[in-house]
């Protein structure tokens, strides 16, 4: 298992437009959460999961952002009518018991919408 | 709902000198603290954690950090860094559920050799 992956690394997108992440989570790991960071700012709690339930959602995660886990495997987040204020890294972290053995954060997605 | 203040967001010292990176939280519950890196172009990786114990805790490359309670403080600090430990480091807070971390904003650590 190499950590948590995340895809596309970049995206680049015309305003208006929609854009699906994908997040695959360490195996083993029963949470995963999604974060926003934008340049300067430290990351931004999204949503997190505990399998395939979605058990918190952040006042930022607006009616266009729609998050899934099925089957408590990998995830996507999906972004509909992007706009520019849109644009940031999204990161996705995995764990089990995290109280030891933490968070696990893969590479991120970093979006740009023009 | 907990909080973060990092209290720097740029600190600039010279390669084998001490350094201090503040990090100031609030909370109505008990929590969990931690420290992630951010180095150019990678991801978050976990540098240090409290959990309960000992107040004093250590990472594997020199960086050290204190859990004061009473003053709601973890400061990270490392007596002597070096060129590698630029980068941008994050203080962050969980609650005992260990349910989401609620993170600082950054502080942007510099090394002038």
């Amino acid at each position: 298992d190499t950590g948590v992956s995340q895809d596309p690394r970049h995206k680049i997108t015309k305003r208006g437009q929609n854009v699906t992440f994908r997040c695959d989570p360490i195996s083993e790991h029963n949470r995963l959460y999604w974060y926003r960071q934008t340049l300067g700012q430290g990351p931004e709690f999204l949503t997190y999961f505990q399998n395939e339930a979605q058990l918190e959602k952040s006042r930022l995660l607006s009616d266009r952002f729609s998050a899934e886990r099925p089957k408590g495997s990998f995830s996507t987040l999906e972004i509909q009518r992007t706009e520019q204020g849109d644009s940031a890294m999204y990161l996705c972290a995995s764990s089990i018991i995290a109280e030891i053995y933490g968070y696990t954060f893969g590479s991120g997605t970093r979006l740009t919408v023009v | 709902a907990q909080s973060v203040t990092q209290l720097d967001s740029q600190v600039p010292v010279f390669e084998e000198a001490p350094v201090e990176l503040r990090c100031n939280y609030s909370s109505s519950v008990s929590v969990y603290l931690f420290w992630y890196v951010q180095y150019p172009n990678q991801g978050l990786q976990l540098l240090l954690k409290y959990l309960s114990g000992s107040t004093l805790v250590e990472s594997i490359n020199g960086f050290e950090a204190e859990f004061n309670k009473s003053q709601t403080s973890f400061h990270l600090r490392k007596p002597s860094v070096h060129i590698s430990d630029t980068a941008e480091y994050f203080c962050a807070v969980s609650d005992q559920g260990a349910q989401k971390l609620v993170f600082g904003q950054g502080t942007r650590l510099t090394i002038n050799p």
